[in-house]
């Protein structure tokens, strides 16, 4: 993997449901992977920074995991709500690269 | 709020024109960033500094230019840009150093038209 892939590009849940979506990074060079939370006409929101292999951090009902060997993270979201709706960014960031996927767009149905 | 300002929030322009985009952070970072974001791509890094200096160019058009007068404040001046150009442009911030494992803060963004 040269690039930073996020999957699936878009879904829809319906409030209450889980979800969890992958950030695909490349493992060599790697010193952090980053999601971010967009709102639609808002800022890019920091969510969670992760460095070291098995990292897992936890937000609310957010939480993320870090797979540094094989190169993937996930971010899971427990009872979604309407509020959640946003596209989730991951970046993986090395030395003087920061790259960003495509995100993952959210639409959580009420 | 995350500190960072853009300004102006949306800009129409045309290809002959001369325009400037405005970040300012207010958050006392040592790093700021200009991303360029196009329709179903991933956040493009245009321009990186650092207390001041600039640090990583990506192959950018020389069309944009970049200028940080203090650590604080941003500028991307626009000149006889084509509609192709026409994108969302963020600016972000980080305690730095640049392109490290921080944390960056983005601006809302200008939404730019290229007529």
């Amino acid at each position: 993997i040269l690039n930073v892939e996020q999957s699936p590009q878009s879904l829809h849940v319906q409030e209450g449901d889980s979800t969890n979506f992958t950030c695909s990074f490349p493992s060599s060079n790697f010193y952090a992977l980053h999601w971010y939370r967009w709102e639609t006409a808002k800022s890019p929101e920091a969510l969670f920074v992760m460095t070291l292999n098995g990292d897992e951090k936890k937000k609310g009902r957010i939480s993320a995991t870090l797979n540094t060997k094989e190169g993937y993270s996930y971010l899971y979201i427990k009872g979604s709500q309407p509020e959640d709706s946003a596209t989730y960014l991951c970046a993986s960031s090395g030395t003087y690269k920061y790259i960003f996927g495509t995100g993952t767009r959210l639409k959580v149905l009420a | 709020e995350t500190g960072v300002t853009q300004t102006p929030r949306h800009l129409v322009m045309g290809m002959t024109n001369k325009k400037s985009l405005k970040c300012e952070q207010h958050l006392g970072h040592n790093a700021m960033y200009w991303y360029k974001q196009s329709a179903k791509k991933p956040l493009e890094l245009m321009f990186v500094y650092s207390l001041e200096e600039r640090v990583e160019n990506n192959s950018v058009p020389s069309r944009f230019s970049p200028e940080c007068p203090n650590s604080s404040h941003l500028f991307l001046h626009l000149h006889t840009l084509q509609p192709e150009d026409s994108a969302l442009y963020l600016c972000a911030s980080s305690q730095g150093p640049a392109l490290s494992t921080d944390t960056q803060y983005f601006g809302p963004g200008t939404r730019l038209t290229v007529l």
